[in-house]
């Protein structure tokens, strides 16, 4: 099975700081990346998608993600955090298959 | 459009009881189903997924089963509740792969799980 490793557990930022959140995953082939947000309350919902194409992938919110095939990885950005942005962040794997493998999440805490 | 819809939202069960967690989803059809144990600090863990009426793969061995009786339809069970199946139990669903694409997962609203 893969694997999907999120480095950063908890996150704490100031309004209008920037946002790099970490995803590798260990799966070799074609993958299907994917990052999903969940704000405090709320069911999981799509923030974000890659297929195939260009490695830069822009998502709702202002937020965006780099497939590197190189480094495994696809990690979250965005330039200006709002308090809003408070939530929980997973990195999702699928590859080859119907299964959808997600990391231990990234909680993120914005401070007014 | 499409929905999904799990119940119940909310479960406290003695150990040793059975369980049974149901999702529906409206609006499509034949799609993938899937189940997932969300815990803090650990992400989601998949349970089981299926990709037609009666098709269960499960991901873990575990004390829970899944059964699929209706394409539309997919239920969580156990036999005898045991302190650790205690968590919030995600149902998702998403349309079969196209090549190499396959779509987004949706999930229900989750079904939190007390066992006593």
């Amino acid at each position: 099975a893969q694997s999907v490793s999120q480095h950063n557990h908890h996150v704490i930022l100031s309004e209008a700081a920037s946002l790099e959140l970490g995803c590798n995953y260990s799966y070799g082939g074609t993958v299907n990346l994917f990052w999903y947000v969940q704000y405090p309350g709320q069911h999981l919902q799509l923030l974000l998608k890659y297929f195939s194409g260009d490695p830069l992938v822009k998502g709702i919110k202002g937020f965006e993600a780099e497939f590197i095939k190189s480094k495994f990885s696809f990690n979250l950005r965005k330039p200006s955090v709002q308090w809003s942005d408070t939530a929980e962040y997973f990195c999702a794997v699928n590859a080859n298959g119907n299964q959808f493998y997600f990391g231990t999440g990234t909680s993120l805490t914005v401070i007014p | 459009s499409q929905t999904i819809h799990q119940w119940p939202a909310t479960l406290v069960q003695p150990v040793g009881s059975p369980l049974s967690l149901e999702c529906t989803v409206e609006g499509t059809s034949n799609p993938n189903l899937y189940w997932y144990r969300q815990a803090a600090g650990r992400g989601l863990q998949l349970l089981f997924y299926s990709v037609g009426i009666g098709q269960i793969s499960s991901e873990v061995p575990q004390n829970l089963s899944a059964s699929r009786p209706q394409d539309r339809q997919f239920i969580l069970s156990s036999k005898k509740l045991l302190l650790s199946d205690s968590g919030f139990y995600l149902c998702a669903w998403t349309q079969p792969r196209t090549g190499h694409r396959i779509g987004e997962l949706f999930f229900g609203e989750g079904s939190r799980l007390t066992v006593l």
